[in-house]
């Protein structure tokens, strides 16, 4: 069964601190992708990544930043976390060229105290 | 100005209902997709469609390209449809727009 996995379903943070947010896929997809989904906002799209080390940036991403070092894994960052950043975060991937095999994680909840 | 607009928001239902939620998207589209997010997080795919009618199950979702719309049908609803149902479309530049989803709730 595919999979797309997200290392924590549950983190509280501090104001200020570095905080990690991990995504494994084991599909080979090369499309990768980093959502927050908000009430009354819907989701939206943080940053993306078509391939290895390459990053581009979504509609939201102040205050954050993305490694992609291994295709498998997308890995989000909040640099100094705060406390607008409180929201459940969404990873997904999908096939190259679009739309095909789009999977969701199944989210971690951030909350920034 | 949301690109995808979903209706209605909120939707309660007796089980055994049939359901409708509609989905209305205001840009030029390749695919047009049905999710589902239960309590908790997780998003699953339900369809993924750029013309016609699907159907799986006791879900069917139908897109009118010239229109704008779609709509996500459930047949005999139970419990445990008990979600939030996203509408999302792709644009020709692959670029994902989402609605902001219709949270349904089916009473036993």
């Amino acid at each position: 069964d595919v999979k797309v996995t997200q290392s924590s379903r549950y983190l509280v943070k501090r104001t200020g601190e570095k905080v990690f947010l991990e995504c494994v896929q084991d599909m080979d997809h090369e499309n990768m992708f980093w959502y927050r989904q908000d009430p009354g906002l819907g989701l939206r799209l943080i940053y993306f990544s078509y391939d290895v080390k390459m990053k581009e940036k979504g509609d939201i991403p102040e205050g954050y930043s993305v490694s992609r070092e291994k295709k498998e894994r997308f890995s989000l960052i909040l640099e100094s976390a705060s406390t607008n950043q409180t929201s459940m975060y969404l990873c997904a991937s999908s096939v190259g060229g679009g739309n095909y095999g789009y999977t969701f994680g199944s989210g971690t909840r951030l909350t920034v105290v | 100005k949301n690109e995808v607009e979903q209706s209605p928001q909120n939707l309660t239902a007796q089980e055994g209902e049939f359901i409708t939620i509609n989905c209305s998207y205001s840009v030029g589209i390749s695919a047009l997709h049905w999710l589902q997010q239960h309590p908790g997080g997780g998003i699953v795919s339900l369809f993924m469609l750029s013309s016609g009618k699907k159907k799986h199950g006791r879900l069917i979702a139908t897109i009118n390209i010239q229109e704008k719309h779609s709509s996500l049908h459930i047949t005999a609803s139970h419990p445990r449809d008990s979600a939030v149902y996203i509408c999302a479309v792709t644009n020709t530049g692959n670029q994902f727009y989402f609605g902001t989803g219709t949270s349904l709730t089916v009473i036993p």
